[in-house]
């Protein structure tokens, strides 16, 4: 089974600041890992994904995010967010593989980023 | 292009009524996932259908159950409704085999 752990619920921070949410799995298989954010009343955007080759990917809106297997993480981060960015952000892992092709998500317990002026 | 629809977008009930929540897949997409949001919490995997079948289910009861028609679309069944079954719905869909997924904007259901 796998599980995924963001160990903050709410983060606060600045205009402008830099800021780092957290995400660590639990998994005896290999993985794909996503972050999806989760403006109020809306359903899930996918934000970035890592599937496989370079380990940092990024988004088109400045988040970026890097794969370490032997930390069993993947941290968001971004250095330099805007008020827009306030949201919840989910990170998942999938325990489909392409062979299978039932890709299924479990999803941490969200992280809520609160930028403020 | 539209994305994937849900319908409806919130509904109140009362304990042990039955409800019906649909869900239409983004165009080109085969494979249906349901998901339970409850508040503060992040989503749960329900079950999922390809080819009208179910091919994965998470850890939900029997009460829970689905369907897949022809056209891909997708019904979610909730029987003798329970008040911790309020919760935001999320439907997913994706091509078979294919591992990212793209979702719709939720049925917000109440009960009470």
């Amino acid at each position: 089974a796998q599980s995924v752990t963001q160990l903050d619920s709410q983060v606060p921070v600045f205009e402008e600041a830099p800021v780092e949410l957290r995400c660590n799995y639990s998994s005896s298989v290999s993985v794909y890992l996503f972050w999806y954010v989760q403006y109020p009343n809306q359903g899930l955007q996918l934000l970035l994904k890592y599937l496989s080759g370079s380990t940092l990917v990024e988004s088109i809106n400045g988040f970026e995010a890097e794969f370490n297997k032997s930390q069993t993480s993947f941290h968001l981060r971004k250095p330099s967010v805007h008020i827009s960015d306030t949201a919840e952000y989910f990170c998942a892992v999938s325990d489909g593989s392409m062979d299978s092709g039932y890709s299924t998500l479990t999803f941490g317990k969200g992280t809520m980023l609160l930028v403020s002026p | 292009d539209a994305g994937v629809t849900q319908s409806p977008t919130h509904l109140i009930k009362t304990r042990g009524q039955q409800v019906t929540l649909r869900c239409s897949p983004k165009s080109g997409h085969d494979t249906v996932s349901w998901y339970q949001q409850a508040l503060g919490q992040g989503p749960q995997f329900i079950f999922q259908y390809y080819e009208e079948e179910e091919r994965q289910r998470g850890n939900f009861p029997d009460r829970f159950s689905g369907h897949q028609f022809p056209n891909y679309s997708s019904e979610l069944n909730v029987n003798a409704l329970l008040l911790g079954d309020s919760a935001l719905y999320l439907c997913a869909s994706s091509p078979y085999s294919y591992n990212e997924q793209f979702f719709g904007p939720g049925t917000r259901l109440t009960v009470l």
